[in-house]
């Protein structure tokens, strides 16, 4: 049992390039998350999924899109990145929206902008 | 909104005792739940254990308990003979009880273990 995949694991990319960051759940949850990991900011929303078909922002979503392609997979995408968007990114899902559900996070995306 | 605020960026412990990690919390909810994360150098996001807010009784996990103050807004985690493996980052973290919600985390705390 995978639980929450991401790849790639670490990325270089230099300014005004762009990518997309995959992940992919195979629990069957409804709900899938981005965050970002900054040193001393904690762990940060950037956008997040409530079910198959829906998208919202969170508390950091400038400069990113999401597409949720299908109940498994939630992708994030730079279009022009930027050095502020060096960071770990992570992944996560839960079974439902609601605050008994715990979040199960991929293993992070280490990315560097130049 | 909601917020989780972790005031000890970083603390020590050695092997066998016992440490305990801070966290406070801001809501008007009345319905709601408190994690704490574990986050080792291998960058995994581990539950540690989970406190809903309508339980008066605090969670325990083996070596892990929790003191849940809900009048205080406070949820601190108790981690007893300390091991090498605990060396981590610790996020507190909170997330609405009804409803659909997202789950907010503090910036973390530093635990090192010596021996």
């Amino acid at each position: 049992n995978a639980g929450v995949t991401q790849t790639p694991k670490f990325q270089v990319l230099k300014t005004g390039q762009s990518m997309t960051l995959q992940c992919a759940q195979d629990m069957n949850h409804n709900s899938m998350y981005w965050y970002r990991q900054d040193p001393g900011m904690g762990l940060r929303l950037i956008y997040y999924s409530a079910s198959e078909g829906t998208t919202d922002k969170g508390e950091v979503p400038n400069g990113y899109n999401v597409s949720r392609l299908n109940k498994r997979e939630f992708s994030l995408r730079l279009e022009s990145a930027a050095p502020s968007q060096t960071s770990v990114y992570f992944c996560a899902s839960s079974e439902e929206g609601d605050g008994y559900s715990p979040l199960h996070f991929g293993n992070g995306t280490r990315l560097t902008v130049t | 909104a909601q917020t989780v605020t972790q005031s000890q960026p970083e603390m020590s412990v050695q092997e066998a005792e016992t440490v305990t990690l801070s966290c406070t919390y801001d809501t008007s909810e009345s319905d709601y739940y408190l994690f704490w994360y574990k986050q080792p150098p291998s960058r995994q996001m581990i539950l540690v254990i989970r406190q809903e807010a309508y339980k008066q009784q605090n969670a325990t996990e083996n070596r892990f308990s929790v003191n849940f103050q809900k009048a205080a807004k406070s949820f601190s985690l108790k981690i007893s003979d300390s091991q090498l493996g605990d060396a981590a980052m610790y996020f507190c973290a909170y997330r609405r009880g009804s409803g659909y919600s997202t789950l907010t985390f503090g910036k973390g705390t530093m635990l090192l273990v010596s021996p």
